[in-house]
């Protein structure tokens, strides 16, 4: 059974540029969420998406986007990187009732220089 | 406001000694679910136990022991007879379940254990 996967693991970027980050869901998880970690940080809340809708926001700009495929995956696109957008990005899945606990991938490590 | 505290930044031990974290939430609901995860070196966080707020009973898994109070809005962590392996930044978090808010995880900044041989 797979858990959940994140591509790529690390990325390197420059100001300015524009990032696509990649997750497959636990199998049998319909929902998925996103988290920015910078280092000695919590985990922060993006947003998540449930059938191919985002249904719920954190307190990120519109730079942050996102969608959700029909196969449950979903991708975090940053447009206009800053230096400050350097974290660890994961992705959290689970089913959609909220009390559900969320299985975390192993993060997508992005610099940006 | 909801909000999640673990006052413990950091914490050392010697390896077989017994270990608390602690963690303090805050919430306005009586509906809530409270989570703890692991998060070890190489940074993915692994899910270790989950308490809705109506489950006051305690839980022992193993070496891993929770103690859910809400009385003083705890939801402390015990590890038993700690071993090098526990070594990582465990977090505490809160999801409340109201109209509107309860998509996302609340979570406390985290406590690094250092479990040294």
């Amino acid at each position: 059974d797979a858990g959940v996967t994140q591509s790529p693991t690390h990325l390197i970027k420059t100001r300015g540029q524009q990032v696509t980050l990649r997750c497959s869901p636990k199998s049998g998880h319909d929902t998925v969420s996103w988290y920015q970690q910078a280092l000695g940080q919590g985990p922060q809340f993006i947003f998540q998406y449930y059938e191919e809708e985002e249904r719920q926001r954190g307190n990120f700009p519109d730079r942050f986007s996102g969608h959700q495929f029909p196969n449950y995956s979903s991708e975090l696109n940053v447009n206009a990187l800053l230096l400050g957008d350097s974290a660890l990005y994961l992705c959290a899945s689970s089913l959609y009732p909220p009390g559900t606990e969320q299985y975390f991938g192993p993060g997508t490590r992005l610099t940006v220089t | 406001a909801q909000k999640v505290t673990q006052a413990q930044t950091e914490i050392s031990v010697v390896e077989k000694e017994d270990v608390t974290l602690d963690c303090v939430y805050e919430t306005r609901d009586t509906t809530y679910y409270l989570f703890w995860y692991k998060q070890p070196p190489s940074g993915e966080l692994v899910f270790l136990i989950r308490r809705n707020s109506f489950d006051e009973q305690n839980e022992i898994s193993g070496r891993y022991s929770w103690n859910f109070q809400k009385s003083t809005s705890s939801f402390n962590f015990t590890i038993t007879a700690s071993q090098v392996v526990d070594s990582a930044v465990y977090f505490c978090a809160l999801r409340d379940v109201n109209a509107g808010n309860n998509r996302k995880l609340i979570w406390g900044l985290g406590t690094s254990l250092a479990v040294n041989p």
